[in-house]
């Protein structure tokens, strides 16, 4: 099994640009989310999803917006990248539902606004 | 709203020697508790967790941590670490029900030669 594949692991974007982290899993999980990672910081939760159609906002949203169209795929767009996003992002999954198993997570994406 | 508070930022200690990461969690209702490690250029990784039972928890690589309720407290151990234990230690929790994850700070352990 692939777990939880991200891409891509490395980007660098100028000031204003948009782009969007890819995230798939392959484990038929429910729960799916983004954190992002800062030194010193811990792992901070974006956004999360607990199924198709069904997203909520973490901790810190602003800047980032997702959809979740299938079970499989968990995107995560910046609309206009910021100097402040810069960070290492990590897309998880879980079973959901409350179960408390564990979360897989992506290799990360390292990304970089200049 | 549930926290986690990981006292140490980074921890030294030499190879086979005993180990303690510390961990303090804040909630109002009843929790699930985590530690997760994550080596160097790596996603996270679970290492163990307390859901309920027997206050003291095994996890992989000989780690161990036990959950005190009175003391709100979850420290993970291990008798003798290794080279390979450098990593940084991240401490969860989600609340009962639940399956948001939020983690502390992290703790970056040092194995020192």
């Amino acid at each position: 099994n692939a777990g939880v594949t991200q891409t891509p692991k490395f980007q660098v974007l100028k000031t204003g640009q948009s782009m969007t982290l890819q995230c798939a899993q392959d484990m038929n999980h429910e729960y799916m989310s983004w954190y992002r990672q800062d030194p010193g910081m811990g792992l901070r939760l974006i956004h999360y999803s607990v199924g198709a159609g069904i997203t909520d906002q973490g901790e810190v949203p602003n800047g980032y917006n997702v959809s979740r169209s299938t079970t499989e795929d968990f995107p995560l767009r910046l609309l206009s990248a910021a100097p402040s996003q810069t960070s290492v992002y990590f897309c998880a999954s879980s079973k959901g539902g409350g179960f408390n198993t564990e979360a897989f997570f992506g290799q990360g994406t390292r990304l970089t606004v200049v | 709203a549930q926290s986690v508070t990981q006292l140490d930022s980074q921890v030294p200690v030499f190879e086979e020697a005993p180990v303690e990461l510390r961990c303090n969690y804040s909630s109002s209702v009843s929790v699930y508790l985590f530690w997760y490690v994550q080596y160097p250029n790596q996603g996270l990784q679970l290492l163990l967790k307390y859901l309920s039972g027997s206050t003291l928890v095994k996890g992989i690589n000989g780690f161990e941590a036990e959950f005190n309720k009175s003391q709100t407290s979850f420290h993970l151990r291990k008798p003798s670490v290794h080279i390979s234990d450098t990593a940084e230690y991240f401490c969860a929790v989600t609340r009962v029900g639940d399956d948001k994850i939020i983690f502390g700070k992290g703790t970056r352990l040092h194995i020192l030669p």
